[in-house]
């Protein structure tokens, strides 16, 4: 089957760094999708990786090693409105997304 | 306003009520998307589409049945709601690339009774 894996809650400090991770076992692979949701409200798009290495957007970087089926979002320099739950979905062979259950990020001062 | 509009945002049904939740889109995008969100999952595809005539079963289509009756409008009926249907449910929208890149809809909290 298929499947994503991350963790289900993790906590930071405002100010600093925070990497959350993402393993995924899927029928094929057409790219790695972050999305970022905060409560209540709709996921908004954060990165995609297709090719393995590192993309980085102003404070939040990804990265993909797709021979270890491994993802990771680095969060730097964490402010409040960073608490959220942080999406990880993986385009399999037949370009559908499979998701993960999220990560809460919780944002202490 | 919103790119990807759906309404009600809120309903509140009892068991075996009709329910049809609505979604319109001026982003001019082909391909549109129903998910549930439940606690503690991911999200759940129910039924995409990716034109006007083409409509295609997600992995939880049991119970959801859709209509595409524009480009830009995607409806999504619930014939006989029961309470495990009680969910968060987006739309969805994505360009004609395979770059899989969703513009979601606010959401529509549902509550069956």
């Amino acid at each position: 089957g298929q499947n994503i894996d991350q963790p289900t809650e993790m906590t930071a400090t405002e100010g600093a760094i925070v990497q959350i991770n993402c393993t995924y076992q899927t029928s094929g692979f057409n790219g790695l999708f972050w999305y970022q949701q905060h409560a209540g409200e709709a996921p908004t798009f954060l990165s995609y990786n297709v090719l393995d290495g590192l993309e980085e957007k102003g404070r939040f970087s990804s990265f993909l090693s797709r021979s270890k089926g491994y993802s990771y979002l680095l969060l730097k320099e964490l402010q409040m409105k960073d608490s959220a739950s942080y999406l990880c979905a993986v385009m399999d062979s037949n370009y559908q997304l499979i998701w993960g259950a999220g990560t809460k990020l919780i944002i202490k001062p | 306003d919103a790119d990807v509009t759906q309404t009600p945002r809120n309903r509140i049904t009892k068991t075996g009520k009709r329910i049809m939740l609505e979604c319109s889109q001026t982003k001019g995008h082909d391909r549109m998307y129903w998910y549930r969100q439940d606690p503690g999952l991911g999200l759940q595809l129910i039924y995409y589409s990716f034109d006007v005539k083409d409509i295609n079963k997600g992995e939880i289509s049991d119970g959801y049945s859709v209509s595409r009756q524009a480009q830009a409008k995607f409806s999504l009926s619930l014939e006989s709601a029961i309470p495990n249907q009680t969910a968060l449910y987006f739309c969805a929208t994505s360009g004609n690339e395979d770059t899989g890149e969703l513009f979601f809809g606010e959401g529509s909290r549902l509550t069956v009774l």
